[in-house]
């Protein structure tokens, strides 16, 4: 039982690349989202996930896309990476409402 | 208002203290709350969930006051271990989690 696995946990772009961040997770959970955390601000949600074929916008969606075609995986695409989106990305999921999430590891993104 | 507000800190503590965290959340219709750690670089782990009736844990308590809207961490006989970034969470609707800011602890000899 791995939990929220994330990848990669380090990565640097250059402005205009694009690329997407993996996480799965092996608990059978329906709910997952991604949140970005930046220093003085608390972790912002950027999408997240009620079950597969499902997503819908959090707090800080643009610039980026997810889909949820299973249960285990939610990966979040970053269209074209500005130096805006420097930060720590988290990916959490929980069996159901009202629960507790789990977060993977993170991943530590620099854009240049 | 914020949704979430909570003291930055940092609160330093001697090793054996007794440390109280308050966060205050603007939504009334909150139903649940939780504490989570996070420890420097690393991801937030649960600690407790905070239930109406209050919630303890060993050295951890957990309460809600709603009348007042906020809840509170008192964590007793404070270990160096302990020292970490406390967040509260306010969930919403699809399970949807609003983060505070975080309380700093530095537990010291």
């Amino acid at each position: 039982n791995a939990g929220v696995t994330q990848t990669p946990k380090f990565q640097v772009l250059k402005t205009g690349q694009s690329m997407t961040l993996q996480c799965a997770q092996d608990m059978n959970h329906e709910y997952m989202s991604w949140y970005r955390q930046d220093p003085g601000m608390g972790l912002r949600l950027i999408h997240y996930s009620v079950g597969a074929g499902i997503t819908d916008q959090g707090e800080v969606p643009n610039g980026y896309n997810v889909s949820r075609s299973t249960t285990e995986d939610f990966p979040l695409r970053l269209l074209s990476a500005a130096p805006s989106q420097t930060s720590v990305y988290f990916c959490a999921s929980s069996y159901s409402n009202g629960d507790g999430y789990t977060f993977g590891s993170g991943t530590r993104l620099t854009v240049v | 208002r914020k949704e979430v507000e909570q003291d930055p800190g940092p609160f330093n503590v001697p090793e054996g203290a007794t440390v109280a965290f308050n966060c205050t959340y603007s939504n009334s219709a909150s139903q649940s709350f939780f504490w989570y750690r996070q420890d420097c670089r690393k991801e937030p782990k649960l600690l407790m969930s905070v239930y109406s009736s209050g919630n303890e844990d060993g050295r951890f308590t957990a309460q809600l006051n709603r009348a007042s809207q906020y809840i509170s961490l008192l964590i007793r006989d404070s270990k160096l271990s302990d020292s970490a970034t406390y967040l509260c969470v306010v969930p919403g609707t699809a399970s949807k989690l609003t983060f505070g800011t975080g309380t700093r602890l530095q537990v010291t000899l």
